[in-house]
């Protein structure tokens, strides 16, 4: 079974400081994506990377940064918290030719 | 463009009760069809897929039928559990980019009493 482990399950922070949230992979998959939930208004992709040091930004990736230094891991940076990106981060990779994504169990990331 | 409209929720269900939640889909080129379900505190999993027209996907009492004519994929089960309670999202795949994008819809929330 594919296994997507996000690092931190619930994370509290003040306005303007750095959050890094991590996930980690370990099918050996070459896609791997950051997605946001907000009530009412599904997933939307933030960045997805294809291949480690590649990067794509998706529909909203203003304000987050990403990080593909190994294949395994994929890092979502908020270099400036802000209280608008309270939410659920779920962090995904995709099966190959299937298209169908895996994903963790989420970060609930709360910003005062 | 591509979209996955889904009716909105909450849907609230006696147990035993007989479940569709509705799901359309706008796209170019022939998409993958998805249904992922999330359980409280939890994330999205898999719950079935169909590849092509006509395909149905099933799976723990679940259907869903692609139909190309209508443009849905509407998911079906016949006698639901309180154990079903959770989030549903509707979703197609498109190969756009040089990747398979997925595009979800806004999800249904599902609760179940006994």
């Amino acid at each position: 079974d594919v296994k997507v482990t996000q690092s931190s399950r619930y994370l509290v922070k003040r306005t303007g400081e750095k959050v890094f949230l991590e996930c980690v992979q370990d099918m050996d998959h070459e896609n791997m994506f950051w997605y946001r939930q907000d009530p009412g208004l599904g997933l939307r992709l933030i960045y997805f990377s294809y291949d480690v040091k590649m990067k794509e930004k998706g529909d909203i990736p203003e304000g987050y940064s990403v990080s593909r230094e190994k294949k395994e891991r994929f890092s979502l940076i908020l270099e400036s918290a802000s209280t608008n990106q309270t939410s659920m981060y779920l962090c995904a990779t995709q099966g190959f030719n299937t298209g169908e994504l895996f994903f963790g169990e989420g970060s609930r990331l709360t910003v005062l | 463009g591509n979209s996955v409209t889904q009716m909105e929720g909450p849907v609230t269900l006696s147990e035993e009760a007989f479940l569709t939640i509705n799901c359309t889909y706008t796209a170019t080129g022939y998409p993958s069809l998805f249904w992922y379900v999330q359980y409280p505190g939890e994330g999205l999993q898999l719950l079935l897929k169909a590849t092509k027209a006509d395909d149905k996907g099933s799976n723990k009492g679940f259907e869903a039928t692609y139909r190309k004519e209508t443009t849905s994929f509407h998911l079906e089960k016949g006698s639901v559990q309180v154990s079903d309670s959770a989030v549903y999202f509707c979703a197609l795949s498109v190969y756009s980019g040089g990747y398979n994008k997925l595009i979800f819809g806004a999800g249904t929330r599902l609760a179940v009493h006994p």
